[in-house]
């Protein structure tokens, strides 16, 4: 079956660093989406990974290692604000795109 | 661009209604669109997929005769909700791609209340 993991909830600081993870097993891989969501809101698009690596993108940086079915998303400078939910999803080998359960992120003052 | 708006933003029914909620590509054309459910404190479960003039394809477990989808053009796409009751309350939300794009771009959601 498919499957990806992320943590369910993870508390930092605000200022501070956090790595979310997310392993994957799927039938294919196209590529590798990580979105935000806002509780009661939609989510929104944060990126995409397709080749190994790391893409960076001002605070938040998102890596791929396709070897390791594993990707993390790295948030920098954490501000209040990015207290929400971070939503790591598969492009399958039919072009679907499987869905974690999400990392909900907790921001302490 | 790829702007996505879905209407409307909050809808209260009386259970055994049927309510319809619009999605609409403001800027781009959908040959894809998804419609999604999710209940509090849970991930996004995928209803189902639909392209632009063919019939919807439903994840399994979702009745396609309760959760009706249209994707009449290219722009705008329905799911209507028959016969609602309480339990169908959650947050819709659909999202659409364009072609060969394969990133989904979400609308803003609709919050159903079936009392």
């Amino acid at each position: 079956g498919q499957n990806i993991d992320q943590p369910t909830e993870m508390t930092a600081t605000e200022g501070a660093i956090v790595q979310i993870n997310c392993t994957y097993q799927t039938s294919g891989f196209n590529g590798l989406f990580w979105y935000q969501q806002h509780a009661g809101e939609a989510p929104t698009f944060l990126s995409y990974n397709v080749l190994d690596g790391l893409e960076e993108k001002g605070r938040f940086s998102s890596f791929l290692s396709r070897s390791k079915g594993y990707s993390y998303l790295l948030l920098k400078e954490l501000q209040m604000k990015d207290s929400a939910s971070y939503l790591c999803a598969v492009l399958d080998s039919n072009y679907q795109l499987i869905w974690g359960a999400g990392t909900k992120l907790i921001i302490k003052p | 661009g790829a702007v996505v708006s879905q209407h409307p933003s909050r809808v209260i029914c009386k259970s055994g209604t049927s309510v319809k909620i619009e999605c609409r590509s403001l800027d781009f054309q959908a040959t894809t669109m998804f419609w999604y459910r999710q209940f509090p404190k849970q991930s996004l479960m995928l209803m189902a997929t639909s392209n632009e003039g063919s019939k919807a394809t439903y994840e399994q477990g979702v009745e396609k005769d309760k959760f009706l989808i249209n994707h009449a053009s290219l722009t705008l796409s329905t799911l209507t909700v028959t016969s609602a009751h309480p339990e169908d309350s959650s947050f819709y939300i659909c999202s659409a791609s364009g072609q060969n794009d394969y990133e989904q771009y979400f609308g803003p959601g609709t919050r159903l209340t079936v009392t």
